[in-house]
């Protein structure tokens, strides 16, 4: 019941299009989903989050999409630029669970010029 | 304002050593969590230090413990360590018991031959 499930495991767009990767929860207890991205050798970056109070959070390029009743969260990154190849990853974390953050397997993102 | 910082960046042991992993929070943090990340994963919550106890553990033996200083800064401990302890360890800081961002630092790689 703590799963978080990522797909696509790989993701590969041409510059200027939309990359879009899905995530499907499990747990109702989850009250925050974070986005994290890391490059190689990194580690993960705060990318954007959102609460399932609101079912769209935009940052910039960066959107997530919330479907509460699905149990499913959405990041679409529009415009998507070289810069933007990096491995992706969702989270969820809940109040009663204090400072663990379960993680999605992840998908490497490779955006072509 | 420094983020997290983590040393050493590279380790390299073998296997039965034992390793000692350290982390500094973002400035104003008091809580710290550890994650280890295997190659092609997600990463895996280990444990949280608050107020300088471990306040949640994630699924993992007893040989991964740790430390928390009262000036927040922490320690992970191996013991006995096996081939399948090599991982990026990162360690994570939050603004405060319950609060939801966590901030990552770079990572150790961990290599156990």
């Amino acid at each position: 019941q703590q799963q978080v499930k990522q797909s696509p495991q790989s993701l590969i767009v041409q510059k200027g299009g939309i990359s879009i990767i899905n995530c499907a929860y499990e747990n109702t207890a989850f009250d925050y989903f974070p986005w994290y991205q890391q490059f190689p050798g990194k580690g993960p970056a705060l990318l954007i989050a959102i609460r399932p109070d609101v079912s769209e959070k935009k940052e910039g390029r960066f959107t997530i999409s919330f479907n509460k009743s699905a149990k499913q969260f959405s990041l679409h990154i529009m415009d998507s630029q070289p810069g933007d190849s990096a491995t992706y990853f969702c989270a969820a974390w809940s109040g009663t669970s204090y400072g663990k953050l379960t993680f999605g397997q992840g998908t490497i993102l490779t955006v072509h010029p | 304002d420094a983020g997290v910082t983590q040393s050493p960046t590279h380790l390299i042991k073998t296997r039965g050593q034992q390793v000692t992993l350290r982390c500094s929070p973002k400035s104003g943090h008091d809580t710290v969590s550890w994650y280890q990340q295997a190659l092609g994963q997600g990463p895996q919550f280990i444990f949280q230090y608050y107020e300088e106890e471990e306040r949640q553990r994630g699924n993992f033996p007893d040989r991964f413990s740790g430390h928390q200083f009262p000036n927040y800064s922490s320690e992970l401990n191996v013991n006995a360590l096996l081939l399948g302890d090599s991982a990026l360890y990162l360690c994570a800081s939050i603004g405060g018991w319950g609060t939801d961002t966590q901030y990552f630092g770079p990572g150790t790689r961990l290599t156990v031959l």
